[in-house]
C-alpha cells in the first residue's frame, strides 16, 4: 500500500528567506503523480505544483520547485522568498491509481516577519 | 469557472443525532467527487468518491454514507453520528477521466458532543 510521510510536524521561516518542506513516500509503482497542497487558516485547500512521475524535470511554479527524487522517493518542496502569506498547513499526496489520492499528515509552515 | 459550494460551514450535533452535508460543484459537468475527512492535526483521509450519479465508492467502515442524487451535487450523511465523527469534512472534484489535481470546497467543521 502506498504511504506519504511528512517528518516535519512544524516548521517556521523569515520573511524573505527560503524553506524546504520534506516528503517521502512508498508505492511499488512506476507511474503516478505527487501534489503539494496548501491550507491556509482560511482552510481552504489548493494546490501549489504538481509532479508527473515519468518527467524527470523538476517541477516550478513561481517562487515554489520541487526537489523530485524518484529512486529516493523523495519530493520536497522549495519555498523561496518566503511571504507572511505563505503560512499554512502543506500537504504532500500521492496518486496512482484512479481517484485514490493519499495525503501525508502535513506540515504546518509559519512565516514569521 | 468552476466553484465549488459546501454548507453549513460550521455544525454542532448531540452524539446520536442525523448528520445531511452538501456540496456542488458548478461550471463542469460530469465531475469526479469525493468527500473527505481531517481530523485534528492529520491529513486527510478519503472517505467516499463518486465518478457518476448514483455510483458511491466507499474507502472506509463508518456509520457515514454518501449520495449523489443529480450530476454536481454530493451529500454526506449519518442516521446516528457518534463523538469520533467530529472533524473537518472536505469535499473535492476532479476532471472525469484525468489523473489531476482536486478542487477543494471550503469545508464543513463538524463538532459532535
Amino acid at each position: 500500500a502506498q504511504t506519504v510521510t511528512q517528518s516535519q510536524p512544524e516548521m517556521s521561516v523569515q520573511e524573505a528567506e527560503t524553506v524546504t518542506l520534506s516528503c517521502t513516500y512508498d508505492t511499488s509503482e512506476n507511474n503516478y503523480y505527487l501534489f503539494w497542497y496548501k491550507q491556509p487558516p482560511s482552510r481552504q485547500m489548493i494546490l501549489v505544483i504538481r509532479q508527473e512521475a515519468y518527467k524527470q524535470q523538476n517541477a516550478t511554479e513561481n517562487r515554489f520547485s520541487v526537489n523530485f527524487q524518484k529512486a529516493a522517493k523523495s519530493f520536497s518542496l522549495k519555498i523561496s522568498d518566503s511571504q507572511l502569506g505563505d503560512t499554512a498547513m502543506y500537504f504532500c499526496a500521492f496518486m496512482k491509481l484512479r481517484f485514490k489520492t493519499i495525503f501525508g499528515a502535513g506540515t504546518r509552515l509559519f512565516v514569521k516577519a | 469557472s468552476q466553484t465549488i459550494h459546501q454548507w453549513p460551514a460550521t455544525l454542532v450535533q448531540p452524539v446520536g443525532s442525523p448528520l445531511s452535508l452538501e456540496c456542488t460543484v458548478e461550471g463542469t459537468s460530469n465531475p469526479n467527487l469525493y468527500w473527505y475527512r481531517q481530523a485534528a492535526g492529520r491529513g486527510l483521509q478519503l472517505l467516499f468518491y463518486s465518478v457518476g450519479i448514483g455510483q458511491i465508492s466507499s474507502e472506509v467502515p463508518q456509520n457515514l454514507s454518501a449520495s449523489r442524487p443529480q450530476d454536481r451535487q454530493f451529500i454526506l450523511s449519518s442516521k446516528k453520528l457518534l463523538l469520533s465523527d467530529s472533524g473537518f469534512y472536505l469535499c473535492a472534484w476532479s476532471v472525469e477521466g484525468q489523473y489531476n489535481e482536486q478542487f477543494f470546497g471550503p469545508g464543513t467543521r463538524l463538532t459532535v458532543l
